[in-house]
């Protein structure tokens, strides 16, 4: 069973549409969630640590499902900018290593 | 914005032989990791670093690897033997200790192309 599954897409859509990715995790013992954006050939960037309450960052809002395992990221208004892969990730303890899912990529068009 | 800094960004080398990536982590953390993402598969652990010694390690931290931090500023990570399998782009990543947050910094990579 993959510990981070996601849906690899690609999602294409228009500039200005709202789009979800959804992502689940298989170790109930996962303590912390994140969401990095990862773009062609570049490093991992964080974008947002996901937290029990469910955050939002301007455009960017994620939410975190214990009971199911399952992680969320809500983009409104999409950019163009927002074209990458959204990496689902999350760690076992404090300072322990990421575990990364496979990533969603998303292609704004104008 | 401090960052994290990697050399060389690309790497060829033959077969057989020895590598050494190298990290400036963001100068006041004091975790430090090294990651490994294949082309087209998920990024991978490899292993992390506190308080000069190895603090996890992943099944693909074998022998042939190993890391170190010579000075105050550097993090490396060697691969003694290089195989075709090695091939890959290779992250290295720092955090903040206690109390601060958790979040891990990436650098832009290092491109390790095995012949």
């Amino acid at each position: 069973r993959k510990e981070v599954e996601q849906d690899p897409g690609p999602f294409n859509v228009p500039e200005g549409a709202t789009v979800a990715f959804n992502c689940t995790y298989s170790n109930s013992a996962s303590q912390s969630f994140f969401w990095y954006r990862q773009d062609c050939r570049k490093e991992p960037k964080l974008l947002m640590s996901v937290y029990s309450s469910g955050n939002e960052d301007g455009r960017f809002t994620a939410q975190l499902n214990r009971a199911s395992q399952y992680i969320s990221l809500l983009i409104r208004d999409s950019k163009l900018s927002d074209s990458a892969t959204y990496l689902c990730v999350v760690r076992l303890g404090s300072q322990g290593n990421l575990i990364f899912g496979k990533g969603t990529k998303l292609s704004v068009k104008p | 914005e401090p960052e994290v800094t990697q050399t060389p960004s690309h790497q060829v080398t033959q077969m057989g032989q020895e590598v050494i990536l190298r990290c400036v982590p963001i100068s006041n953390h004091l975790y430090f990791y090294w990651y490994r993402q294949i082309l087209g598969q998920k990024v991978e652990f490899l292993v992390s670093f506190y308080n000069n010694e190895i603090s996890e390690k992943s099944e693909i931290f074998d022998d042939q690897f190993s890391v170190e931090r010579p000075d105050g500023s550097n993090f490396t990570l060697k691969i003694r033997s290089t195989k075709l399998e090695d091939s890959a782009m290779y992250f290295c990543a720092s955090s903040e200790a206690f109390p601060g947050t958790y979040e891990q910094y990436f650098g832009p990579g290092t491109r390790l192309t095995v012949t």
